[in-house]
């Protein structure tokens, strides 16, 4: 049981470039997070998703796409890469019950980007 | 809209002393709380978390917090901190979402120093 894992674990890019950051879970949950961590600011959530084929805006969604295909993926893209994208990505996973808060959500070890 | 503030960005203490790091809260209903831990490099793993019944919950590596509704607070302690505790510490708040799911909010972190 791998939990919550993140491909890659770091990746530079230059200006414009796109990339897909990948999420996999093998905990077979309904939800799933992408989080990212800038210095002095905690987590932020950028989308999530409750289910395979459903997507929804967090709190910084501008320049992010996001896709569930398959329940146990969730994939962030950077179409445009921008220098204020640089940050360390979390994706986060939790089952789906209740559903008021009080889940437990699992966070992956994280992707470092940095972009030039 | 809710928040959590973490006054104390960095905190150095020494082996086996005593140790409580702060955190406040902003929510409008009955708060879920949690603590995550995240040494460097690695993702986040969840401490502890209250979303009811008794206020004072223990969680894993000793750590315990107490959920105090008058003063906003839910501060987390450790009676003798271990060298390995060194990292830094996120609170964060829970609420449903339409959806499906939660959302958490996190606060700005406290990064733990133990000096031998």
């Amino acid at each position: 049981n791998a939990g919550v894992t993140q491909t890659p674990k770091f990746r530079v890019l230059k200006t414009g470039q796109s990339m897909t950051l990948l999420c996999a879970q093998d905990m077979n949950h309904e939800y799933m997070y992408w989080y990212r961590q800038d210095p002095g600011m905690g987590l932020r959530l950028i989308h999530y998703s409750v289910g395979e084929g459903t997507t929804a805006k967090g709190e910084v969604p501008d320049g992010y796409n996001v896709s569930r295909l398959k329940k146990q993926n969730f994939l962030l893209g950077l179409e445009s890469a921008a220098p204020s994208q640089t940050s360390v990505y979390f994706c986060a996973s939790r089952e789906a019950t209740g559903g008021r808060g009080q889940e437990t959500q699992y966070f992956g070890p994280g992707t470092r980007l940095l972009v030039l | 809209a809710q928040s959590v503030t973490q006054p104390d960005i960095h905190i150095t203490v020494s082996e086996g002393a005593s140790l409580e790091l702060r955190c406040n809260y902003s929510y409008g209903a009955t708060p879920y709380l949690f603590w995550y831990v995240q040494s460097p490099g690695q993702g986040l793993q969840l401490l502890l978390k209250y979303f009811s019944g008794d206020t004072l919950v223990q969680g894993i590596k000793g750590f315990e917090a107490e959920f105090k509704r008058s003063q906003s607070s839910f501060n987390l302690r450790k009676p003798s901190v271990h060298w390995s505790d060194a990292a830094e510490y996120f609170c964060a708040v829970g609420r449903g979402i339409t959806g499906g799911g939660n959302k958490l909010t996190f606060g700005t972190g406290t990064q733990l120093k133990v000096e031998l």
